[in-house]
This record gives structure tokens, C-alpha cells and sequence, in this order.
């Protein structure tokens, strides 16, 4: 298995909502990472996992709460949210390597915040 | 910080032109890496370079890391339709905690006429 996962594709949701995204990925990788990307801009990151644990927070704000619940799996919880933070969030993941540090993108969850 | 400039923003071609795509680094590259994204989509990893010099190829597309490591070129010969996207170029950069961390260029959009 050589691909990243993430549900759900679209999602919609108020700003009173709590909903959470979910990122998987079977090739045995040690980091995982959310980004977040607008319309016309490069995914910026947020979030970064190393061996389950949150080693990067670039200044997110605490509506967005990430979990790693084990080396596959990722979540990333959301409430209330703003309209402006409307955009596609990216999850990957990487091997650790000292050598190897390519980063596999999954397809993206769309968010729109009403 | 480090930071990548892309050049061009956008590019129209006509299928079966060639094209080159650049990076150009603020400081030394210790990664750098070729993402292809189409619009709403994941990034898909094209290529990671990381020696002065290196040159990787996989089916049209040419990478290459110039000597002094802070500037790749991209470059598709006989472009075709399924080329159409946008590439983003990314270099590593050590976050500590053995994490590493993906910067990334504003992009380079690529339209083929057929």
C-alpha cells in the first residue's frame, strides 16, 4: 500500500459545528503532517507528528486540535470554526530517514465553513 | 528562513514544446524536491534531489540540482496535455525532534494546448 487516505472528500460545516478530518497511510512511515492550503497559494504547514508525537505547531489556533493516535493514523478535530479558514487540508506523510524525506501527499478533504 | 522563488508564475505551451520550469533557493539545498498538483487536489511527489550536480529524469521529465545546491530546473520535453498542472518545488529544512519540515515555492502553472 503506497497511498495516503483521507476522508472525508468534502466537507461543510457552521461555525457552532465540531466535525473532524481523518488521514491513514500503511506504508510505515514515522511523520505525518497536516497543511493547509488556499486557492492559489503552496500548502502551508500546520501540524507535524514524529513517532506519535506533536514535534511542529506553527502557530495554529486552538480550533484546530490534532491527534495521532497511532503511526497510521491521523486526525485533525475542528470547532468552531471561521469562514476564512474555507481551504483544502492536505495530510502527509514521510519515512524519517536521514536520507529519504519525500513527503506522500493524501488527495485533500475541501472544507467550507458557513 | 529559507525560501524558494519559481520562475515562471505560469507557463502556456503547445503540445509537444519543450519547457523549463526553475527554483531558486535563498540558501544552500540539502533536499529539494518536484511536486505536480492538480487544482482542488493532492501533490504527487515527482523527483528529490539532493547531491550538486544530480540529475534525475522519470519518463519526460528532467530534474536537476546545480552545483552549488540553490538552484533546480524542471524540464519536459514533448509536453502533453496530462502535463497540465501545477509544480511546486520544496526543500527540506530540520526542524529538530527528527523532524524535518517541506517549504515550498509559490508554484508554476502549466497550461498544454493541444
Amino acid at each position: 500500500d503506497t497511498e495516503v487516505t483521507q476522508t472525508p472528500k468534502h466537507l461543510v460545516m457552521g461555525m457552532t459545528n465540531k466535525k473532524s478530518l481523518k488521514c491513514e497511510q500503511h506504508m510505515g512511515h514515522r511523520a505525518m503532517y497536516w497543511y493547509k492550503q488556499k486557492a492559489k497559494k503552496p500548502p502551508e504547514l500546520m501540524f507535524v507528528y514524529s513517532y506519535e508525537k506533536l514535534s511542529i505547531n506553527e502557530s495554529v489556533p486552538s480550533r484546530f486540535s490534532p491527534e495521532c493516535p497511532n503511526s497510521s493514523l491521523l486526525n485533525l478535530h475542528l470547532h468552531a470554526l471561521q469562514p476564512e479558514d474555507s481551504a483544502l487540508y492536505l495530510c502527509a506523510s514521510s519515512l524519517l530517514s536521514t536520507q529519504y524525506n519525500e513527503q506522500f501527499f493524501g488527495p485533500g478533504t475541501r472544507l467550507t465553513v458557513l | 528562513s529559507q525560501e524558494l522563488e519559481q520562475s515562471p508564475q505560469s507557463l502556456i505551451v503547445q503540445e509537444g514544446k519543450n519547457l523549463t520550469i526553475n527554483c531558486t533557493s535563498s540558501k544552500t539545498l540539502y533536499g529539494l524536491y518536484w511536486y505536480k498538483q492538480k487544482y482542488g487536489e493532492g501533490l504527487i511527489f515527482l523527483m528529490m534531489l539532493q547531491k550538486g550536480g544530480e540529475e534525475k529524469s522519470h519518463e519526460k521529465i528532467t530534474a536537476k540540482l546545480d552545483e552549488k545546491k540553490q538552484q533546480s530546473s524542471l524540464h519536459i520535453t514533448a509536453s502533453q496535455p496530462s502535463h497540465a498542472g501545477i509544480y511546486l518545488c520544496g526543500a527540506d529544512t530540520y526542524s529538530g525532534a527528527g523532524s524535518y519540515q517541506l517549504t515550498f515555492g509559490k508554484g508554476t502553472k502549466l497550461s498544454v494546448i493541444p
